[in-house]
């Protein structure tokens, strides 16, 4: 079946450093891929998304580009900020032909960041 | 802008009770889909209705039910309330964009607790 990979942690980075969380999938079709977060307490925001291979997803200073031959969307940001902290979702959605399908997830990776 | 809407926000019921959550999609959106997250976890997909029809079914206990209405908004029927259903319940809606259902928005979710 379809799955997500991505590291745990908790990462915990000082501010201003470069952040990257790895997710890596399986799919059996060709799945869309998508980054979301989830804030203390709160419900899940995405964050970013990428349809077809080679598309790079971008939004509020974060990436991830859709990487076919690696099967991978790793999450990437230059600069991270305190308020940045979070749980982060990488999911998939395989989409068979228009239904609505349920989205995969991730296990999440804590991101504590450190003034 | 509008965003989806989750009621009751917080639940305590008994062993053995039933619950209905309610979820009022974005407004235009004619997909929603429910999902659970326990403590800790990733969220599980548990089913999704597109035009008032079931249209994909993930790992919904038997004892749960779930349903679209005309008016798009769906609800959650949980009987027989057992300890391990105690977690937020969370519905997203989509609505078909060229032909495509993507991007799944969600809402702010009903912690659930089972006592």
């Amino acid at each position: 079946g379809d799955s997500v990979t991505q590291m745990e942690g908790p990462v915990t980075l000082s501010e201003e450093a470069f952040l990257t969380i790895n997710c890596t999938y399986t799919a059996t079709g060709y799945p869309s891929l998508f980054w979301y977060v989830q804030y203390p307490g709160e419900g899940l925001q995405l964050l970013l998304k990428a349809t077809k291979a080679d598309d790079k997803g971008s939004n509020k200073g974060f990436e991830a580009t859709y990487r076919k031959e690696t099967t991978s969307f790793h999450l990437e940001k230059g600069s991270v900020q305190v308020s940045d902290s979070a749980v982060y979702f990488c999911a998939l959605s395989v989409g068979s032909g228009g239904g609505a399908d349920g989205l995969t997830f991730g296990k999440g990776t804590h991101l504590i960041i450190q003034p | 802008a509008a965003g989806v809407i989750q009621s009751p926000r917080h639940l305590i019921k008994e062993k053995r009770e039933t619950a209905t959550l309610k979820c009022y999609p974005i407004p235009r959106h004619d997909t929603v889909y429910w999902y659970q997250q326990g403590p800790g976890q990733d969220p599980q997909f548990l089913i999704s209705f597109y035009e008032k029809m079931q249209s994909d079914k993930g790992s919904i206990p038997d004892r749960f039910s779930a349903q679209q209405f005309s008016d798009y908004h769906s609800e959650l029927n949980m009987s027989s309330l057992e300890l391990g259903d105690s977690a937020l319940y969370f519905c997203a809606s989509s609505g078909r964009v060229e032909g495509s259902q993507e991007t799944q928005y969600f809402g702010p979710g009903t912690r659930l607790l089972v006592l």
